[in-house]
């Protein structure tokens, strides 16, 4: 049973690109929810997507954009690239809802360099 | 402001030893606390979940308090061993009613590391 997977495992990008990330989720999953964690620090929340929706966003800038596709994975655009997006990004699977019925499932997360 | 803090330093502990992290939060009404455990350069992986109108819940070596009125959660390492130096992460359980669903939001973690 394969569980969360993500590419690429690793990114160097330059100031001003764009880049988009990709995540399949566990199987049987069908929510997809993406973080992003910097150095040192605990995951932060970009956004949650169900049902192809976007359905809870944290605070992050509309450069973060998401999608999800009929087979629920789902991709992490960024645009107009910073030195400050530079982190590990984190994609979890979970069932509906969350909460006690579906604790996140990570994947190895794509770790994103912006110079 | 809401806040989660775990301790930022890290604990260093003996093999054998009782290994005890804490997660404390300010403003913040969680229905659920999760601890997760991170390796270097892998994503977190799901230990125990705790719900609000319980105080505490064991698996295996693993214990969670939850305190709701002192707004901690207590993580026990019982026999600690090397392996189980990691990063330790909690994680509250926020209901967001415009989305319907819980948003786990992290804490920053403490490391553990565990001396033979």
């Amino acid at each position: 049973d394969a569980g969360v997977t993500q590419s690429p495992t690793h990114l160097i990008k330059t100031r001003g690109q764009q880049v988009t990330l990709r995540c399949s989720p566990k199987s049987g999953h069908d929510t997809v929810s993406w973080y992003q964690q910097a150095l040192g620090q605990g995951p932060q929340f970009i956004f949650q997507y169900y049902e192809e929706e976007e359905r809870q966003r944290g605070n992050f800038p509309d450069r973060f954009s998401g999608h999800q596709f009929p087979n629920y994975s789902s991709e992490l655009n960024v645009n107009a690239l910073l030195l400050g997006d530079s982190a590990l990004y984190l994609c979890a699977s979970s069932l509906p809802g969350g909460g006690g019925n579906s604790p996140l499932h990570f994947g190895n997360g794509t770790r994103l360099t912006v110079t | 402001s809401q806040k989660i803090e775990q301790n930022s330093e890290a604990l260093n502990i003996q093999e054998g030893k009782t290994a005890t992290l804490t997660c404390n939060y300010t403003n913040y009404s969680p229905a659920y606390l999760q601890w997760y455990r991170q390796d270097p350069g892998r994503g977190p992986v799901f230990l125990l979940l705790i719900r609000e109108n319980e105080k505490e819940k064991r698996k295996e070596r693993l214990k969670v308090t939850f305190d709701t009125t002192l707004k901690q959660s207590l993580f026990h390492i019982t026999a600690s061993q090397p392996a189980d130096s990691a990063t330790y992460l909690c994680a509250l359980d926020i209901f967001h009613a415009s989305g319907g669903s819980y948003i786990p939001t992290f804490g920053r973690g403490t490391s553990l590391i565990v001396h033979p």
